[in-house]
């Protein structure tokens, strides 16, 4: 069974400094791997997506992630945060064939951007 | 492009009444989903649907109920609320590759 693993419920950084988000994936076949960004009193948006094109993902507002197999990690990066970053960010796991792939959401790690 | 549109926004409900919580997606995805969030616990699955007449429990379904007559409507029920069920209520639908479209959320507090 998929599972996925976000560690650190709440991220504190500074403005202009690197943000790092960690998660952890099991998934018992290649999987496709995704981060989301939730705004306050919003949905969750699509930021990236891993399909196994390319292990460096790059997303929107300058946010990347490196798919580890190695490590099973999907870990979100951004050299320079921005106040506008600061929202709860979601890692999710989806796996399945054919037609219909089982997504599972992480349970989301608060991101606070500190001027 | 509308995307995925949920209605209400908010709603109070006293314990005991029922309500429907409307979506509605224009992008001829088959897969829906109803997913609930609480503070820290992040998304539950209520209930899915993966075409047209076709639907099925998630993790948490006890008090919900879904139908899926058309490809683009996926109502929730809620009978007999109750105070647990006071949450934030996510639809969303899904492309073929799992991309996942949300709607802005339905904030509902059962008192």
């Amino acid at each position: 069974a998929q599972s996925v693993t976000q560690l650190g419920s709440h991220v504190s950084v500074s403005e202009g400094a690197l943000v790092l988000l960690r998660c952890n994936y099991s998934s018992s076949v290649p999987p496709y791997l995704f981060w989301y960004v939730q705004y306050p009193n919003q949905g969750l948006q699509l930021l990236l997506k891993y399909t196994s094109a390319a292990t460096l993902v790059k997303g929107i507002n300058g946010f990347e992630a490196e798919f580890k197999k190695s490590e099973t990690s999907f870990h979100l990066t951004k050299p320079s945060a921005h106040m506008s970053d600061a929202a709860e960010y979601f890692c999710a796991v989806s796996e399945g064939s054919g037609g219909y792939q089982k997504v599972t959401f992480g349970i989301g790690t608060k991101l606070q951007v500190i001027p | 492009n509308a995307g995925v549109t949920q209605t209400p926004k908010f709603r109070i409900l006293k314990i005991g009444q029922s309500m429907t919580l409307q979506c509605t997606q224009d992008m001829n995805h088959n897969y829906m989903y109803w997913y609930r969030q609480d503070p820290g616990m992040g998304l539950k699955l209520i209930y899915y649907s993966v075409g047209a007449g076709i639907t099925d429990k998630g993790e948490v379904p006890n008090g919900y109920n879904v139908s899926r007559s058309t490809t683009e409507d996926f109502p929730l029920r809620l009978e007999l609320a109750a105070p647990s069920q006071t949450s934030v209520y996510f639809c969303a639908s899904q492309t073929r590759t799992a991309e996942a479209f949300f709607g802005q959320g339905t904030r509902l507090t059962v008192v």
